[in-house]
Parts: structure tokens; C-alpha cells; sequence
């Protein structure tokens, strides 16, 4: 157990429909980044949030969104679902920087 | 932009052999580099890093050296074993980002 929580591990949903995902830290982390895995494109840096706020923004659809809550879980929502959004969905987290990233174990979206 | 190149996979190779896995990267300034690896149905573990140049990181039997003379991180091990079956992936922070770049990723299959 990394002591990164993502919920669900699997989710298979249909074209056109709404998700969410969502991501506990490890404790202490105030920083968490998602990721998607594809088979086409490998693993993209999809945005960064420290302590309730964007820091960063990476190669995400305007259909993806993502918050940081108080008490620091995450949540990436995911709308107008197509096919090709079908991929793993990781959620990393790190105290203050980059350096000590720990990654969840995933979520696997499917979308039929 | 920032990239990362892997060699590409899949490799295979017999229990007791020498292994390699290229890795180069491009980048501005003085990136820190990181090796991660993925077991079957997990998420990224990291397996060993380097700051700065010719830092040599080193985690269960596997090295990298920073050479940013030839922009290179390649992994080795000097005897694989079976349970070092996995999804191996190179991957960069450049200093001041928070993101990690990483490699299309090389699977390994060690065989008894």
C-alpha cells in the first residue's frame, strides 16, 4: 500500500456520460498530480493542484475537470466520455515538490 | 519541449542475465531524472533518481548514472531475476517544474 487511495479501481461507463474519480494522499502530501496512461500516448501529465489550488495545467481536455478539497482529496471529473478516453487514471501525490512522488494504484476507465 | 526516449520493448531475457534499458532525455537546465518501475495491476513505484550529473542512483540491484555529457540515464542490472518482470520508465522533472515527463515506458520479461 502506497498510502495514495483511488476509488473506484475499475469503471466502465458509456459514450456521452459523466465520472468521477477520485484521490486520497498520502498523509502529509499537500500536492497532487493526475496522470492518464494510454496505450497510444504513453503517460501524460494531466494537472497539478498544492494545498486547494491549480498549479499546473498539463495536456487536459476542456471536458476533464479537476479540485483539490480541504481536506485535500481530489477529484477528477471526466464528461462527454468517448472511447478514446478510455485509459488508467493515476493520481500521484508529494509533500512539497516533485521529488518524492507516490503513486496510487489507478483507476481503469473503460467507456463502451 | 522536454521528452524522455526509451528503448523500445518488449525485452526479454533469462533468469541470471545482464540487463540494460536505454533512456535519453532532452531538456533546459539541469533535470533531475528518475527511473520508475510497474508491476502487473499496480500503480509506479519510483526506483531510484539522480539530481545532478554524474550522480549514480542505485535500488535493488539496479543502477543509472546522470551522464549530461551524452543526456543519458540508461538502467542496469547485473543479474535479473524473474520477479523483475515488469514495465520500466524514465522520466524527468526539470528544475522549478513540479511535473515528471516520462518515457513510452520498455516492458521486461525475465524468463527461469
Amino acid at each position: 500500500d502506497s498510502g495514495v487511495t483511488q476509488t473506484p479501481k475499475h469503471l466502465i461507463t458509456a459514450t456521452g456520460q459523466r465520472v468521477t474519480l477520485r484521490c486520497s494522499p498520502r498523509s502529509g502530501d499537500l500536492s497532487v498530480y493526475w496522470y492518464q496512461q494510454s496505450l497510444d500516448q504513453g503517460l501524460q501529465f494531466l494537472i497539478h493542484y498544492y494545498n486547494g489550488e491549480e498549479r499546473a495545467k498539463g495536456n487536459i481536455l476542456e471536458r476533464f475537470s479537476a479540485q483539490q478539497f480541504p481536506d485535500l482529496h481530489s477529484e477528477l471529473n471526466l464528461s462527454s466520455l468517448e472511447l478514446g478516453d478510455s485509459a488508467l487514471y493515476f493520481c500521484a501525490s508529494s509533500v512539497v515538490d516533485g521529488y518524492g512522488y507516490t503513486f496510487g494504484s489507478g483507476t481503469r476507465l473503460t467507456v463502451v | 519541449g522536454n521528452s524522455v526516449t526509451q528503448m523500445e520493448g518488449p525485452v526479454t531475457l533469462s533468469e541470471e542475465a545482464f540487463l540494460t534499458i536505454n533512456c535519453t532525455y532532452t531538456a533546459t537546465g539541469y533535470p533531475s531524472l528518475f527511473w520508475y518501475v510497474q508491476y502487473p495491476g499496480e500503480g509506479l513505484q519510483l526506483l531510484l533518481k539522480a539530481t545532478k550529473a554524474d550522480d549514480k542512483g542505485s535500488n535493488k540491484g539496479f543502477e543509472a548514472t546522470y551522464r549530461k555529457e551524452t543526456t543519458s540515464f540508461h538502467l542496469e542490472k547485473g543479474s535479473v531475476q524473474v520477479s523483475d518482470s515488469a514495465v520500466y520508465f524514465c522520466a524527468l522533472r526539470s528544475a522549478g517544474a513540479q511535473k515528471l515527463v516520462f518515457g513510452q515506458g520498455t516492458r521486461l520479461t525475465i524468463n527461469p
